[in-house]
Order: structure tokens, then sequence, then C-alpha cells
């Protein structure tokens, strides 16, 4: 069973930033926050990841609270194309990814 | 594009048969992992091979079987098929390193069980 908690849905206007949160109330101290994303009917994409600090890429922001109870990926200016099953996974380095259900992020023109 | 390839696409068997998916790693990468995906669910991990041996394995019954070969391609098994076992099949190639790793998926296989 996936070990975080997610949001069902959210919504976002097109040029806005996306904000999606996650918990990860049982995450040990050496097992990674993860971030993917699916769109329909293709594989997996990944976004991020972190241990405690925050991270930035050329596709999002990580932020994860200083407890590392809880984290929150930033798309900052979200577009059509970001409308996807967002989902967040806490593990260990190298091994399986348990998937929860996701939130379904839907981008609004 | 991850540059992480299945094949088939799509696949339509009948129950009791067999079946073997393929899947076409990152360059350079050395562990592949399988998962399945039912409808509507988030993929479930079934195992993961990290240099032609099992390295960890789900909850999933020895019918379930795979390889990886030295060119880090590998093949997901799966014996007398059943119903249930209709779903996409997912791999996805890493690099295994100790400051955590990201996974790169392949489009997955659409397996369909008659």
């Amino acid at each position: 069973d996936a070990k975080t908690t997610q949001p069902t849905s959210m919504d976002c206007a097109e040029g806005r930033a996306a904000n999606l949160p996650c918990n990860h109330s049982t995450i040990s101290g050496n097992e990674y926050v993860y971030w993917y994303r699916q769109i329909h009917s293709q594989g997996p994409q990944y976004i991020i990841h972190g241990l405690k600090n925050n991270e930035t890429n050329e596709m999002a922001s990580l932020i994860i609270t200083e407890d590392r109870k809880s984290s929150t990926l930033i798309l900052p200016h979200a577009t059509l194309r970001d409308t996807a099953v967002y989902y967040c996974i806490d593990g260990g380095s190298n091994y399986k990814l348990t998937f929860g259900k996701g939130t379904l992020l839907t981008v609004n023109p | 594009e991850t540059g992480v390839t299945q094949s088939p696409t799509h696949l339509i068997k009948t129950r009791g048969q067999q079946v073997t998916l393929r899947c076409s790693s990152q360059s350079g990468h050395n562990t592949v992992s399988w998962y399945q995906q039912a409808l509507g669910q988030g993929p479930q991990f079934i195992f993961q091979y990290y240099r032609e041996e099992e390295n960890g394995r789900g909850n999933f019954p020895p019918r379930f079987s795979g390889l990886q070969f030295p060119n880090y391609s590998s093949e997901l098994n799966v014996n007398a098929l059943e119903l249930d076992d209709s779903a996409l099949y997912l791999c996805a190639s890493s690099l295994k390193r100790e400051k955590g790793s990201e996974q790169y998926f392949g489009p997955g296989t659409r397996l369909t069980v008659t």
C-alpha cells in the first residue's frame, strides 16, 4: 500500500502556479521524496526528487518541510499539457516505487 | 522521450497461455524494474533486476518471472495467464547510485487476456 496521502483531484488555471501537496507521515530518515506524473495512457514521467533540501529543475520545484512529513510540488506556470495524474512517493534509493492513486491535476484554459 | 522502449505495444492472449514482454533500457542504465498497472490504479511493483540478478520483488506469484541481459535489455514472462493479468505493463530503467535514483519509464505494453 502507498505510504503517502494526496488529494484526489485539483484544478489550476493555465499560466498560474500549481501547488500539489503530499503527506509523508511514515517517511524515514533515509527515504527520498519522488514526484512522477502520468499523462493518460502513457508511462509515468519522472519530475523531481529530494531528501531534505528544496530542489528545483527545469520542470518544477520541490518543497520539503523541515520535519519531512509533507512536501509540495510546484509547477510555476501550468500549461494545458500539464494535465495529468501526479504521484508523490517516498522510498529508498534504487528500489521499488510504491504508487498510490495520485492527484489528478486539471489545467483549465 | 525517455529512451526506454517496450514491445509489443498491444497484445491479446487467451487465459492459460504464456506471454513474453520486452524492454530496452536507456543507454548506460544498469537497473530495470517492471510494474503492472490495472485500469484506474497506480502502477504496482513486480520486480527489479540489477546486473542480471533479481534485486527485489513485489507481491506477485512465481508465474511472473524476468530476465535481464548483459546489454541491459529485459524480459517479463507471465505463465498461465489469468483474466486479472489484463493490464498495462511498464518497465523502467535507472542507474543504481547512492543518492537517490530516478526511474525512466517506457510507454508500456497493453495486455488483454480473454
